[in-house]
């Protein structure tokens, strides 16, 4: 059973493209994360959305837009994309009334832009 | 702000030798530690977690503990195997509930078991 999944696992496309990557977990968890891995292995976050809402919202281009219809799914939709969107991108989901924050990550959509 | 600093890599030991990997935070309050590993071209796995000082997280062989006094959270295997090399990411999160948190993640250590 898959607990946090993502689509595509690789996606590879020409600069000013635009592209989408979704996620979805079955854990039940109100609260979902986008966080990027750049080619040094470095994880930052760039989303948190509970029950829909934005909540974290980190330096991020506004040619990324998160969206979540529901809160099982959270979408990631990139404009016009550059060279230096090329990363892994990790999706994870999380308890919000759990205090200790553990978080479940899915497997990662790798983004080649050429 | 929160910030993790990691051992740097790559480490390569040679199979049953002794791993550590170091770990020191910078955090206000308490926050919760983790020990998070990432196997070739998979996602993030939990490996072991602590919530409160002086509490050890274990798991697979693994045990690290929280340490207050020296803001540290180092990560020890006594016997590694061939399938222990991964990327290991030492991370934190403040302690709260009812608001979303994100994890703040060290640099990430490679680890190369040789047979």
């Amino acid at each position: 059973d898959t607990a946090v999944s993502q689509t595509p696992k690789y996606l590879v496309t020409q600069m000013g493209n635009d592209k989408s990557i979704k996620c979805e977990q079955n854990l039940g968890h109100d609260t979902m994360y986008w966080y990027k891995q750049d080619s040094k292995k470095f994880l930052k976050i760039m989303f948190s959305y509970n029950n829909k809402e934005l909540i974290i919202n980190e330096t991020v281009p506004n040619r990324f837009s998160p969206k979540s219809p529901d809160k099982a799914h959270l979408n990631l939709h990139i404009n016009s994309l550059e060279l230096g969107d090329s990363a892994v991108y990790f999706c994870a989901s999380s308890d919000i009334e759990v205090p200790y924050n553990e978080q479940f990550f899915g497997p990662g959509t790798r983004l080649t832009v050429l | 702000g929160d910030s993790v600093t990691q051992m740097e890599g790559p480490v390569t030991l040679s199979e049953e030798a002794f791993l550590t990997i170091n770990c020191t935070y910078t955090a206000t309050g308490y926050p919760s530690l983790f020990w998070y590993v990432q196997y070739p071209g998979e996602g993030l796995q939990l490996l072991l977690k602590a919530t409160k000082a002086d509490d050890k997280g274990s798991n697979k062989g693994f045990e690290a503990t929280y340490r207050k006094e020296t803001t540290s959270f180092h990560l020890e295997k006594g016997s590694v195997q061939v399938s222990d090399s991964a990327v290991y990411f030492c991370a934190l999160s403040p302690i709260s509930s009812g608001s979303a948190r994100q994890l703040t993640f060290g640099s990430g250590t490679q680890l190369t078991v040789l047979p």
